[in-house]
């Protein structure tokens, strides 16, 4: 079946760095682009951007560019999502989610990402 | 960027009532609108896609329809286990693949 976990909680404080593992079993993984979608506390869905498994290739959504770097490791099935530069501002829970033919089917558990002092 | 609104933002039903959910897209994107289910504390689920489908397994109380710009979302028959924040999302290859605001259904 198909699974992409994500990688355990953080908390770091403002300027420092955090690196989000998302890692997909069940399924062929550069068959499929992975997406990113932020959730800050309380807030709706944003969608970060994706990236093209395939070929690496990353899209980034308006207001992710710049410190927000997606990246792969297609050796162990793994995305990844790194911000650096952290702000208060980032705390949010962090999705990963599979770009399917028709919508975003799987979604891995949520990273939460607190940036404080 | 095509921006996604939905309406409302917020409502409450009672058990059994008809729930109607609306999203606006700015410009027309034909039927490339998907609608995720977020319950409380849990991971968005894709519920209907291509404006109309079901994903395998959700309920046939929902339903999607809709097509340009204007798409709405039907709970049939509100149910306990359907209190969650709703969301549309512009679906196509082109990105931005941008969410509507959300819209919280609590039961009267």
């Amino acid at each position: 079946q198909v699974q992409l976990v994500q990688s355990e909680s953080e908390l770091k404080k403002p300027g420092a760095s955090v690196k989000v593992s998302c890692k997909a079993s069940g399924y062929t993984f550069t068959s499929y682009g992975m997406s990113w979608v932020r959730q800050a506390p309380g807030q709706g869905l944003e969608w970060m951007g994706w990236i093209n498994t395939n070929t690496g290739n990353p899209t980034y959504a308006q207001g992710f560019t710049g410190r927000f770097v997606f990246s792969l490791d297609t050796s162990v099935a793994t995305a990844y999502l790194q911000i650096s530069s952290l702000k208060a501002e980032d705390t949010a829970v962090y999705y990963c989610a599979r770009v399917g033919i028709l919508g975003l089917d799987y979604w891995g558990q949520g990273t939460l990402v607190t940036v404080s002092s | 960027d095509i921006q996604m609104t939905q309406s409302p933002s917020s409502l409450s039903a009672s058990v059994g009532d008809r729930v109607t959910i609306t999203c606006r897209a700015s410009q027309g994107i034909n039927n490339n609108l998907n609608w995720y289910q977020q319950k409380p504390g849990k991971v968005p689920k894709l519920l209907i896609y291509a404006a109309s489908t079901l994903q395998s397994g959700v309920p046939s109380r929902f339903s999607g329809s809709g097509s340009g710009t204007d798409f709405t979302l039907t709970i049939s028959s509100l149910q306990p286990e359907d209190v969650a924040t709703y969301y549309c999302q512009r679906f196509n290859s082109a990105p931005p693949l941008t969410f509507g605001g959300g819209t919280k259904v609590e039961i009267k």
